[in-house]
């Protein structure tokens, strides 16, 4: 089945500071999204974005299908941007989304 | 809309009792999926399906579990007998198909 990385699997940062995070995945998709749980564990919604460019307020996702990737930028960190950053992929084979292993992000005051 | 709906929130039972996790998925979609989470595996998928039909059950881990959806606005999850290695959190979702997926709340199931 495809295959889905995220790196790094730990970031920690200083409010303020702007951060990437990365997935790769193995095969081709046709939906990707970026969720955040929070400490409190709900997955929330940041992005559907299969291919091409999204923002909103000061996150913004790039997926470049053809190269197999995908970027979350996150800029001007806070405190509440903590918590774990899944990346998740369907193929063309299914429709059940894989997810990796997660960023697990700390920001601190 | 509600957003997808998962009762109980927390189970607490003792090993060998049957549980049985219950999902609402929003209304209108016609895809619905049971995750699992724990800190060794991540996230999961245990089964998902289109139009009220199981697709792919090949995530479920053991014949102890099964998975039915009687109607487009209802699924369960039941466990039985239930072990301590099944405590974990129970994640259902729904989407449009292949479309954006939303999850519920999540159930933290506790065997002892």
């Amino acid at each position: 089945g495809i295959q889905v990385e995220q790196s790094p699997p730990d970031l920690i940062l200083q409010e303020g500071a702007n951060s990437t995070l990365r997935c790769n995945f193995s095969d081709s998709v046709n939906n990707l999204q970026w969720f955040h749980q929070n400490p409190w564990g709900q997955l929330i919604n940041l992005f559907y974005i299969p291919s091409g460019t999204k923002q909103n307020g000061r996150l913004s996702a790039t997926t470049v299908a053809t190269e197999r990737y995908s970027l979350l930028y996150i800029s001007s960190s806070q405190t509440t941007d903590s918590g774990v950053y899944f990346c998740a992929v369907a193929n063309q084979a299914g429709t059940a989304l894989i997810f990796g292993k997660g960023t697990t992000l700390s920001v601190s005051s | 809309d509600a957003g997808v709906i998962q009762s109980p929130r927390h189970e607490v039972t003792e090993m060998g009792q049957e549980v049985t996790l219950r999902c609402k998925p929003i209304s209108g979609h016609n895809s619905l999926f049971w995750y699992r989470q724990t800190m060794m595996r991540g996230l999961e998928l245990l089964i998902y399906f289109n139009n009220n039909v199981p697709i792919d059950d090949s995530g479920m881990p053991e014949d102890r579990f099964s998975a039915k959806m009687p109607n487009a606005s209802f699924s369960t999850l039941k466990i039985q007998p239930s072990e301590p290695r099944d405590s974990a959190v129970y994640f259902c979702a729904s989407s449009l198909l292949y479309t954006e997926a939303f999850f519920g709340q999540g159930t933290r199931l506790t065997v002892v």
